[in-house]
């Protein structure tokens, strides 16, 4: 069984540029949530992707984007960065959509994204 | 809205006993969960807490209770490996988790 997968693994952007990250989920999950993680302080939700919609939605600015494809892998994209965007951004999925009870995340490993 | 305390920082010592409070005020409960990271690798999952009481697996253990807002997370014969954050999480609707800020343990020889 393939693990969450996110790529890249760290990248250097400045300030005004557009970023996207990649997230291929566990298999058999169908279930995508992208989650922005500054040093020190826990992972805030940023949104969730289930069977291609957008399905919740964090404090996060419209500039702050997401996909979600057929097979279930997903794409962040922030535009316009700024310096306080810099952070790991994990991505996680879980078997089921809403109507999961367990709701188990299972993580990737992260993207650490810089802003200069 | 959701906030969710916990401790920023304790240390234990190995073989020794450590409590981990985490106290939450949401708008519906849906579950509690606690995941373990070590530095600089991702979020893995300990436990999950929807009824009242404590759920043990091993040498951790997780308490809930709803009426307080209120969990625990108990480690027991603490090893240096267990030395990492330790992140307490609610659900409310749907699928999303709020998470607190972590509390990072030390466990000393």
């Amino acid at each position: 069984e393939t693990g969450v997968t996110q790529s890249p693994t760290h990248l250097i952007k400045t300030r005004g540029q557009q970023v996207t990250l990649r997230c291929s989920s566990q298999s058999g999950h169908n279930t995508v949530s992208w989650y922005q993680q500054a040093l020190g302080q826990g992972p805030q939700f940023i949104f969730q992707y289930y069977r291609e919609e957008e399905n919740g939605r964090g404090n996060f600015p419209p500039r702050f984007s997401g996909l979600q494809f057929p097979n279930y892998s997903s794409e962040l994209n922030v535009n316009a960065l700024e310096l306080d965007d810099s952070a790991l951004y994990l991505c996680a999925s879980s078997p089921k959509g809403t109507g999961n009870l367990a709701g188990e995340l299972f993580f990737g490993e992260g993207s650490r994204l810089t802003v200069l | 809205g959701q906030n969710i305390d916990q401790p920023t920082e304790m240390t234990a010592t190995e073989g020794a006993i450590v409590q981990i409070n985490c106290t939450y005020q949401t708008s519906g409960f849906n579950g509690l969960f606690w995941y373990q990271q070590h530095a600089g690798e991702a979020p893995t999952f300990l436990s999950y807490n929807v009824l009242d009481g404590l759920e043990e697996k091993g040498r951790f253990s997780s308490f809930l209770s709803r009426s307080k807002g209120y969990s625990y997370l108990l480690l027991k014969e603490l090893q240096m490996k267990d030395s990492a954050t330790y992140l307490c999480a609610v659900r409310a609707a749907g699928n999303k988790l709020t998470f607190g800020g972590g509390t990072r343990v030390l466990v000393k020889p």
